[in-house]
């Protein structure tokens, strides 16, 4: 069967510092892989998603970058943190054919920039 | 893009009666029509879904209805316990293999 794995669970990090989350799924291949924001007592805002390796695609302009080393590891970064990268950031995978949409969620992380 | 709203934000009911929460989206390619629920501090999971060649489909308390005419969507709850709580969201696919979630829906299932 199919797992997800993100971590850490929470991080606590100071503004200027670097961020390096990590998510790797198992027990799928070409699987489209996802980072979501959830900011407190809000909807998930879609960061990037990825298609395949190397392919990364941008939604919203900001301070994180995301990268695809592996076919099923997906990376969220940041050079410079800022107090409002601050969130819980969950990733996410799905099946690579049109007609598997349904998406899984890692267990998240919770970041505190201070 | 997709703009998806989801009524109400906030829902309060007692033990046993229906609550029912909408969503209306924009993009008349959707094809795809997800509910997830969000326990508090934890992960979003898939609780029913329903394509577009379908008008309803229920799974014992849930069901979603689905008016593309429209352009919204529904989750019904019968029998609300307390293990309801939750936050709901709907996440309509539109173009691409993208969901677009909507603000989320609190829902609080009293005693």
């Amino acid at each position: 069967s199919q797992t997800i794995h993100q971590w850490p669970a929470t991080l606590v990090q100071p503004v200027g510092s670097p961020l390096s989350l990590e998510c790797t799924v198992e027990g799928t291949s070409n699987p489209n892989l996802y980072w979501y924001r959830q900011a407190a007592g809000r909807g998930l805002q879609l960061l990037f998603y990825s298609v395949g390796i190397g392919q990364i695609s941008s939604e919203v302009p900001q301070n994180l970058s995301a990268s695809r080393p592996q076919d099923r590891q997906f990376i969220l970064s940041s050079k410079k943190l800022l107090l409002s990268d601050s969130g819980f950031y969950l990733c996410a995978w799905s099946g690579s054919s049109n007609r598997v949409h349904i998406q899984y969620f890692g267990a998240g992380t919770r970041l505190s920039v201070l | 893009g997709e703009n998806v709203e989801q009524h109400p934000s906030t829902l309060s009911v007692q033990e046993g009666d229906s609550a029912v929460i909408k969503c209306t989206y924009s993009d008349s390619a959707s094809n795809y029509f997800p509910w997830y629920k969000q326990e508090l501090g934890k992960r979003p999971q898939l609780i029913i879904d329903i394509r577009s060649n379908v008008g309803e489909k229920k799974d014992q308390r849930i069901a979603v209805t689905l008016n593309k005419t429209a352009k919204h969507f529904s989750l019904h709850i019968t029998e609300t316990q307390p293990e309801d709580s939750a936050v709901y969201f709907c996440a309509p696919r539109g173009g691409g293999n993208k969901l677009t979630f909507g603000t989320g829906t609190q829902l609080k299932v009293e005693l």
